[in-house]
């Protein structure tokens, strides 16, 4: 099983500013890597997939970056509503046996 | 739009069985090849995928679960079903059933609301 490690495990920052959130594979899963956003309550939201791809309606301010075992999201211009708790997941094996990071609580400074 | 509603009780007594529905509206459900998948959240944690079945019937299961896990689908009812045997305390969670973007190695891009499911006597 490829295991996802996602840093920090809180982070926070101020509105408006940037936010730079890691996530790492125990193996390469290749650019199979998607990001998504999940806010109390809700479904998580995909993001990004590809590892850089953004997915349908999500705003240029979130980007993904990375390959093989490192992968980076970044949210500039950090908006309230994005406040929210962000997970990584690779969907690198088929058969499939997907597994997602323990995600990152993106906070309001 | 496609549209993915979790059914089932929420509350299962422990050694007993946990049984969900996945209601899928807005498409069918063997219009294309998906492979409809369960996934689950503990309170507080992060997502574990469970497993994914086929319209056709073919299933992948977590091999953490697979013992306990059967997955099915019910085409004329456009749903598909979970059940997971003999549950634990551990196996408190919000259940989610999704679809991913195409067939083959994609993530999900459609979600249900998720049902949460308690186990406790």
């Amino acid at each position: 099983e490829i295991v996802m490690t996602q840093s920090p495990a809180t982070l926070s920052v101020s509105p408006g500013e940037r936010a730079t959130l890691s996530c790492r594979a125990s193996q390469s899963v290749s650019n199979n890597l998607a990001w998504y956003q999940q806010k109390p309550g809700q479904a998580p939201r995909l993001l990004i997939y590809g590892a850089s791809t953004r997915a349908t309606g999500i705003p240029a301010r979130f980007s993904g970056s990375g390959s093989g075992t490192e992968f980076t999201l970044t949210i500039t211009s950090l908006q309230s509503e994005d406040f929210a708790v962000y997970y990584c997941q690779q969907y690198n094996n088929w058969p499939p046996l997907y597994t997602f990071g323990q995600g990152t609580k993106l906070e309001i400074k | 739009q496609l549209q993915l509603q979790e059914s089932g009780p929420g509350l299962v007594r422990p050694s007993e069985t946990l049984s969900l529905t996945c209601i899928v509206s807005g498409g069918s459900i063997s219009s294309a090849v998906y492979y409809w998948a369960w996934i689950r959240q503990p309170p507080g944690q992060g997502l574990e995928w469970i497993g994914s079945i086929s319209y056709s019937g073919f299933t992948y299961h977590n091999p953490s679960l697979k013992s306990r896990l059967t997955i099915s689908v019910d085409t004329s009812k456009n749903q598909f079903s979970l059940k997971l045997s003999s549950v634990t305390a551990a196996d408190t969670a919000v259940y989610y059933c999704a679809r991913p973007m195409e067939f083959g190695e994609f993530p999900f891009d459609f979600w249900g609301q998720g049902a949460l499911v308690s186990v406790s006597s």
